[in-house]
């Protein structure tokens, strides 16, 4: 089974920077995915993570630790837009998607 | 690029009737598709895997009499929740995958379902 932890709300300043952490245990492992959900609407694709490292894509950085089974999705230059919830789902040997509980972040004036 | 529809986008209907939602994939064919479930200020949670032409392989503690789904073409995948209790309210999203790229899954806009 896939057993995948975040923190559950976050709270930062426009303009400023968070970071969101996920770890993750798994029993197949086909890549890490970052979504974006606003309430009320599916989420919609960030970033994807299968080789360790950093991938940036412009305001949005996330970054993959295979052997440590960690993840982190870096939010840069917060916008009030920017207030969501931020999915943490891995992909496992079928392809099907395990999520995470969500980030709920919370961007303040 | 890869749309994917749902329709309805949401529904409102009484205590033991049957709902039906469907998905779409609008500019590509889909060889499998998904259905998630998600309960307010909880996560998606995956009720089946769809594929074209088989029947659907349901995850565990999913009733399959229940939540009936019927992938008939490459393009559309349907699910129909069966006498449907409050308990169902939920909102129901469907995502599919591209041939080749199976490793990405593409999200519906989603089904606001509530059981009234």
């Amino acid at each position: 089974g896939q057993n995948i932890d975040q923190p559950t709300e976050m709270t930062a300043t426009e303009g400023a920077i968070v970071q969101i952490n996920c770890t993750y245990q798994t029993s197949g492992f086909n890549g890490l995915f970052w979504y974006q959900q606003h309430a009320g609407e599916a989420p919609t694709f960030l970033s994807y993570n299968v080789l360790d490292g950093l991938e940036e894509k412009g305001r949005f950085s996330s970054f993959l630790s295979r052997s440590k089974g960690y993840s982190y999705l870096l939010l840069k230059e917060l916008q009030m837009k920017d207030s969501a919830s931020y999915l943490c789902a891995v992909s496992n040997n079928d392809y099907k998607l395990s999520f995470g509980a969500g980030t709920t972040v919370t961007v303040r004036a | 690029g890869a749309v994917v529809s749902q329709h309805p986008s949401w529904v409102i209907c009484k205590s033991g009737t049957s709902v039906k939602i469907e998905c779409r994939s609008l500019d590509f064919q889909a060889t499998t598709m998904f259905w998630y479930r998600q309960f307010p200020k909880q996560s998606l949670m995956l009720m089946a895997t769809s594929n074209e032409g088989s029947k659907a392989t349901y995850e565990q503690g999913v009733e399959k009499d229940k939540f009936l789904i019927n992938h008939a073409s490459l393009t559309l995948s349907t699910l129909t929740v069966t006498s449907a209790h409050p308990e169902d309210s939920s909102f129901y999203i469907c995502s599919a995958s591209h041939p080749g790229q199976e490793y990405e899954q593409y999200f519906g806009p989603g089904t606001r379902l509530t059981v009234t």
